[in-house]
């Protein structure tokens, strides 16, 4: 049983480049759920899709966000035009139905 | 918005001591879970209490709940150097998928 996968695990990038991570969840999961977490806090939820359908999204979940979830299966993630303050690390955990999530390493992000 | 609080934020003790860290909610839920979390590494879960259940083990973890308190504990007896880590508290608010964590308490087990 592999767990969930993120990559890349670290992205530098210069303010106002596009970044995109991907999130490959454990195989039998039908939900998969994205969150943030910057120094020193917990993660925080942003968005979350029961198979292909986006169900819910935080207000945290700027225009400048959007995750996309094709046939239920990996997901991305995708910021445009970065800011500062999106440094964070960005977590992707899965679950079967509501049972427990269960969370990959990350992908840190820093803006130049 | 972070639901949960632990207490204390941070936590030094020497291998073998107990631990024990709490967490305060506001809101009603039908479960709280703990997670760990090494340095630069994703959440690990490591159990859940219904809001119907007082107390839990697992191992060496003892978790318990008082809902009229909004409050839990997680007690790590003979603590090891590799529980060295941040430990949090997620809440379901009564949702049944999102999550929402504390800020955290960092336990460093010195060796």
């Amino acid at each position: 049983d592999t767990g969930v996968s993120q990559d890349p695990r670290h992205k530098i990038t210069k303010r106002g480049q596009n970044v995109t991570f991907r999130c490959d969840p454990i195989s039998e999961h039908n939900r998969l759920y994205w969150y943030r977490q910057t120094l020193g806090q917990g993660p925080e939820f942003l968005t979350y899709f029961q198979n292909e359908a986006q169900l819910e999204k935080s207000r945290l979940l700027s225009d400048r966000f959007s995750a996309e979830r094709p046939k239920g299966s990996f997901s991305t993630l995708e910021i445009q035009r970065t800011e500062q303050g999106d440094s964070a690390m960005y977590l992707c955990a899965s679950s079967l139905g509501a049972g427990v999530q269960h969370f990959g390493d990350g992908t840190r992000l820093s803006i130049l | 918005s972070q639901q949960g609080e632990e207490d204390p934020q941070a936590l030094s003790i020497q291998e073998g001591e107990n631990a024990t860290m709490n967490c305060s909610y506001k809101t009603s839920i039908n479960n709280l879970q703990w997670y760990r979390q090494n340095s630069g590494r994703g959440l690990v879960h490591l159990i859940l209490i219904r809001s119907n259940e007082r107390e839990k083990h697992s191992g060496r973890l003892r978790v318990t709940l008082d809902t009229s308190k909004k409050s839990s504990s997680l007690l790590i007896t003979a603590s090891r150097a590799a529980d060295t880590a941040s430990y949090f508290c997620a809440t379901d608010e009564g949702s049944n998928y999102k999550l929402t964590f504390g800020k955290g308490t960092l336990l460093t087990v010195n060796p």
